[in-house]
């Protein structure tokens, strides 16, 4: 069975900190992508970023990076210099295999104030 | 170039009505799946439709049935309503033939409340 945990249920700093989110999965498939979403008030989900399991490089990408580590099934998420607009729920989630269905986690709520 | 759109985007049913969501994809794509998500949850994959077929289904009772049609638009009904169907319902649309690989781009949802 596959299994996303986000174990932060909600974090909340002052603008400009560096703030991480957690992700642990679960898959036996060798095979599987990691995604993270951002869910604003708006509701909709904004696609940040995707990474396959033979892709262990580390990427930034502007005040976002992503740690993958595949020996401890993480899939880690930091903002640098965090700022209100930051403020929103953060997804990670996992498909495995040829189909493109996600498994979610429960989501870290991100709360910047100013 | 419209992403996709919801309709409605807030309703109100009681115990035992049924309700239809509707879902135009992203120009472009030619499936949809549907998700819900419970309040303070991630979101749940109901199903996703292909070529007018339902080609995959997550672990939901067949009171939640769906259809796509030849625009590749869809429609989430629900019968018999819960309360616990109380939810906002997301539609993601992608181009087949990534599989895992695929982005799915997602719609603000329709938020169903159920009294």
């Amino acid at each position: 069975a596959q299994k996303v945990t986000q174990a932060q249920t909600e974090i909340s700093v002052v603008e400009k900190e560096d703030v991480t989110l957690d992700c642990v999965y679960e898959t036996r498939d060798t095979t599987y992508y990691l995604f993270w979403y951002k869910q604003p008030p708006s509701g909709e989900l904004v696609f940040l970023i995707r990474r396959n399991s033979f892709d262990e490089q580390n990427e930034i990408s502007g005040r976002y990076s992503w740690n993958f580590q595949k020996s401890t099934s993480s899939f880690n998420f930091t903002i640098t210099a965090s700022q209100v607009v930051d403020s929103a729920v953060y997804f990670c989630a996992l498909s495995v295999g040829l189909t493109d269905k996600l498994i979610f986690g429960t989501g870290t709520r991100l709360q910047v104030f100013p | 170039d419209a992403g996709v759109t919801q309709s409605p985007t807030h309703l109100i049913k009681t115990r035992g009505q049924q309700v239809t969501l509707r879902c135009s994809p992203k120009s472009g794509h030619d499936t949809v799946s549907w998700y819900q998500q419970a309040l303070g949850q991630g979101p749940q994959f109901i199903f996703q439709y292909y070529e007018e077929e339902e080609r995959q289904r997550g672990n939901f009772p067949d009171r939640f049935s769906g259809h796509q049609f030849p625009n590749y638009s869809s429609e989430l009904n629900v019968n018999a309503l819960l309360l616990g169907d109380s939810a906002l319902y997301l539609c993601a649309s992608s181009l087949a033939g990534r599989g895992g690989a695929n982005v799915l781009t997602f719609g603000a949802g329709s938020r169903l409340t159920v009294l």
